[in-house]
């Protein structure tokens, strides 16, 4: 089994600041990891993916995510938002090696303050 | 890169009628796609896993009657949503696996916006 935590579903920061958004998971096996971006009435866009290679994973738009197996996290940052990354982020893991199943988290709604 | 298009994008079908959502993969073959259904301020939930020439995989409380999946090629997933009702206006999108291994990526289609009135 697998699942997906997603700690907080709306995050508001002020356009420079940081962007944290948290992602737990759990899975009985080595999973692989995604950030998915959704902007209104559009489909998902992979932001980055972790497939137990480097544990730091940079991705588009200059987000990065580490993957901390001893924190089960999977935490998606950026040094400074942009008005252009207010979105819906979700969180997804997959069972290595496989693609048979993708479990999303409910996802994190950024808001970027001018 | 791989690209993954849904047709339509957007349909309003009337109640009691069937309406039908293609999934392709365009630069890739994809044995396998799935199907995802997304309600308002939620998650994606997956409903069924298609398998090219095969019958699909359905996840509990999917019903299989209803939501209809024909996976004919390897570059085309079909979902037929048969006798809609207002119920089933969802945003129902797919993915498709481009490649094998941790070289694997999945892209996702646009999606196709479904109102049933």
């Amino acid at each position: 089994a697998q699942s997906v935590t997603q700690l907080g579903s709306h995050v508001s920061v002020s356009e420079g600041a940081l962007v944290l958004l948290r992602c737990n998971y759990s899975s009985s096996v080595p999973p692989y990891l995604f950030w998915y971006v959704q902007y209104p009435n559009q489909g998902l866009q992979l932001l980055l993916k972790y497939t137990s290679a480097a544990t730091l994973v940079k991705g588009i738009n200059g987000f990065e995510a580490e993957f901390k197996k001893s924190e089960t996290s999977f935490h998606l940052t950026k040094p400074s938002a942009h008005m252009s990354d207010a979105a819906e982020y979700f969180c997804a893991v997959a069972r290595s090696g496989g693609y048979q199943k993708v479990t999303f988290g409910i996802g994190t709604k950024l808001q970027v303050i001018p | 890169g791989a690209v993954v298009s849904q047709h339509p994008s957007w349909v309003i079908c009337k109640s009691g009628t069937s309406v039908k959502i293609e999934c392709r993969s365009l630069d890739f073959q994809a044995t396998t796609m799935f199907w995802y259904r997304q309600f308002p301020k939620q998650s994606l939930m997956l409903m069924a896993t298609s398998n090219e020439g095969s019958k699909a995989t359905y996840e509990q409380g999917v019903e299989k009657d209803k939501f209809l999946i024909n996976h004919a090629s390897l570059t085309l997933s079909t979902l037929t949503v048969t006798s809609a009702h207002p119920e089933d206006s969802s945003f129902y999108i797919c993915s498709a696996a481009a490649g094998t291994g941790s070289g694997n990526t999945i892209y996702f289609g646009e999606g196709s916006w479904l109102t049933v009135v």
